[in-house]
């Protein structure tokens, strides 16, 4: 079946870029997303990129995505304290309005 | 405000007791779902609904059951709790694959089953 799957930990230093990425399998993706979910709460939307385009950004996120490898990637520039959080990527394919969501990668930004 | 709630939010139970998280949203959104999310698993859905009196089954489904009477509400049932449904649930609803892409998550509801 679909398979989305990312790295478990990122640790980065308050003020650098943070780079997450995410692969997955099905190549008749439509949507992929960039969910958040912070301590003992709820998962929140970030951003979306649909499968024909390349890149998207969204003030201090840029979302890359290579088709052909199937690997989307999450950038965060000046990356702050408050967004130490887990951070889940998700495909959205044609089968049906299913979302699958990879393992998620918890983000920590040191001081 | 436009809100995806759950109930209870914390549940401790015992194995085999029926139990019901209830899902509601406000938004009259047509597709709602249930997820649940275990460590390094990601969410996985469980449920998924299209409109009132449409569901079908996501990727893990065995031993929940939902039911869609009404366009707000999409109640988890578990008829028989097991340990391995210990668990963090997520309902989840959207407009729909026409409408819009985002879907809204409610808060979660921890279960604990003993």
């Amino acid at each position: 079946g679909e398979d989305v799957e990312q790295s478990l930990f990122l640790s980065v230093r308050e003020g650098d870029s943070s780079v997450i990425n995410c692969t997955y399998t099905d190549s008749s993706s439509t949507y992929l997303y960039w969910y958040k979910q912070e301590p003992g709460a709820g998962l929140q939307l970030l951003t979306y990129i649909f499968s024909n385009m390349d890149m998207k950004q969204d003030q201090r996120l840029t979302v890359l995505l290579n088709k052909k490898d199937k690997h989307l990637s999450l950038r965060i520039a000046d990356t702050q304290t408050g967004d130490s959080a887990i951070y889940f990527c998700a495909e959205m394919w044609d089968a049906g309005n299913m979302l699958t969501f990879g393992g998620g990668t918890r983000l920590m930004v040191k001081p | 405000e436009a809100q995806v709630t759950q109930n209870p939010r914390y549940l401790i139970t015992v194995t085999g007791k029926k139990l019901t998280v209830t899902c509601s949203q406000n938004m009259n959104h047509e597709y709602m779902s249930w997820y649940r999310q275990d460590p390094g698993l990601g969410l996985r859905q469980i449920y998924y609904s299209m409109n009132v009196e449409v569901t079908d089954k996501g990727d893990v489904p065995e031993g929940y059951k939902v039911s869609r009477k009404e366009k707000r509400n999409f109640p988890l049932i578990l008829e028989s709790p097991s340990p391995n449904q210990t668990s963090l649930y997520f309902c989840a609803s959207s407009a729909g694959l026409a409408d819009s892409y985002e879907q809204y998550f409610g808060p979660g509801t921890r279960l604990t089953v003993t």
